[in-house]
């Protein structure tokens, strides 16, 4: 079955820092690929999707993923973490192009930025 | 353009009650889905529903329940609530385009956190 984990369930850099999140999915390539962000109390907001029309994807407020067959990841990354990206970051996977908004989900990595 | 709206945001119930949560999707998203988000068990697919008719469906029991109307407006339903189904409950919505095929991008709203005594 398809699987999505992410390595770390909190990371913490400095402003400033860059930022690197982990996500590896299971062996079978899938059609989607998604980075979500949650803020306190709310619900969660698309920041990119790969749909293999390019393998370095950018998202918003300054992130990008790249996917890497050979490794099956699609790791998160920005530049310059800003106070402003803490929050709760989730990599997904959907099975097939018509899967009827099912989307498998990893646990979650909660992102803290010290000043 | 407005977003996904969930009603209620908070809701407390106690066991053995049952709960109907709302959701409206975006103007012209005819796809709802459910997810159920806990820290134990992160976010879960309970199902989803297009034109009407459950598409697809995750591992719940049949306690867990929903429906959409023509509206595309969404309800779902858990009845006979237990301490374990104290949780957030997303909805989210989806353009499907041509043929039945979504996006794959959902749209989701701030969800309702049901609390279960």
């Amino acid at each position: 079955a398809q699987s999505v984990t992410q390595l770390g369930s909190h990371v913490s850099v400095s402003e400033g820092a860059l930022v690197l999140l982990r996500c590896n999915y299971s062996s079978s390539v899938p059609p989607y690929l998604f980075w979500y962000v949650q803020y306190p109390n709310q619900g969660l907001q698309l920041l990119l999707k790969y749909t293999s029309a390019a393998t370095l994807v950018k998202g918003i407020n300054g992130f990008e993923a790249e996917f890497k067959k050979s490794e099956t990841s699609f790791h998160l990354t920005k530049p310059s973490a800003h106070m402003s990206d803490a929050a709760e970051y989730f990599c997904a996977v959907s099975l097939t192009y018509n899967q009827g908004g099912k989307l498998i989900f990893g646990q979650g990595t909660e992102l803290s930025v010290k000043p | 353009k407005a977003g996904v709206t969930q009603t209620p945001r908070y809701l407390i119930k106690t066991r053995g009650q049952q709960v109907t949560l709302s959701c409206s999707p975006i103007s012209g998203h005819r796809s709802v889905s459910w997810y159920q988000q806990t820290p134990g068990q992160g976010l879960q697919f309970l199902f989803e529903y297009f034109s009407e008719t459950q598409r697809n469906k995750g591992n719940f029991p049949g306690r867990f329940s929903g429906r959409q109307f023509s509206n595309s407006r969404s309800e779902m339903n858990v009845s006979t609530l237990e301490l374990g189904d104290s949780a957030l409950y997303l909805c989210a919505s989806s353009l499907v385009i041509a043929g039945g095929e979504d996006t794959g991008e959902l749209f989701f709203g701030e969800g309702s956190r049901l609390t279960v005594l």
